[in-house]
């Protein structure tokens, strides 16, 4: 999977807790990704860095942070998980950003199952 | 609005013969296509992207994909299945106006022996 882990792997939380996923990759990529995937629904993108420090919103961030405080790693953090963010989360990484072309495929990792009871 | 479709939720074709899935989208500006495959248990595999160029794009696995502006279509073929391609595959298109990339929501291809 690209040099890209993410832990945990799999994650059972009751309503309320808080909930840290992490991502860290070994490619040096400048781009990393917070996707969650539904039946029905595919993958959609839940924030995204492009750089350290540098972090966006993507399409159902409402519940959701990220930090990146160094290249290699990714957080996503659920402040006070909901059992509508039981889901299966991917992190990705890409060289570039779409609108360069070259590079701008995004890779994956093995993704984390969360349950919130 | 951006927005990607998979009109099938699933396709089986038998081994040997020639296999789609179907994929068409709406963007303003320029597209960029992208599909990946998902096996089970598994993160999303690039398989081929289309940005600029030839209309026919070729990929991994035998997997080759045509670009159809008129009709807004991305259809991904393979000339022979194999049922180890049996798995979940989606299309995803981004737009020079956004440069944010959309998912379908998949289609199993199931190929039987």
């Amino acid at each position: 999977d690209a040099g890209i882990t993410q832990s945990p792997r799999h994650k059972v939380t009751e309503t309320g807790t808080p909930v840290t996923l992490r991502c860290h990759q070994t490619e040096n990529h400048r781009y990393m990704y917070w996707y969650r995937q539904d039946p029905g629904h595919g993958l959609r993108l839940i924030h995204y860095s492009y750089g350290v420090k540098d972090t966006d919103k993507g399409e159902v961030s409402d519940g959701y942070s990220v930090s990146r405080s160094k290249t290699e790693d990714f957080l996503l953090t659920l402040e006070s998980a909901t059992s509508s963010q039981t889901s299966v989360y991917f992190c990705a990484i890409s060289e570039s950003g779409l609108l360069a072309g070259d590079h701008n495929e995004q890779f994956f990792g093995p993704g984390t199952r969360l349950t919130v009871l | 609005a951006q927005s990607v479709a998979q009109p099938e939720d699933q396709v089986n074709v038998a081994e040997g013969n020639p296999l789609t899935v179907k994929c068409t989208y709406s963007v303003s500006g320029n597209p960029y296509l992208f599909w990946y495959v998902q096996y089970p248990n598994r993160g999303l595999q690039f398989l081929l992207k289309y940005i600029t160029g030839d209309n026919l794009v070729k990929g991994s696995y035998g997997f080759e994909a045509e670009f159809n502006k008129s009709q807004t279509s991305f259809h991904l073929k393979k000339p022979s299945a194999l049922v180890s391609d049996s798995a979940l595959y989606f299309c995803a298109v981004g737009s020079s106006n956004t440069g944010k990339l959309i998912f379908g929501q998949g289609t199993t291809l199931q190929v039987k022996p």
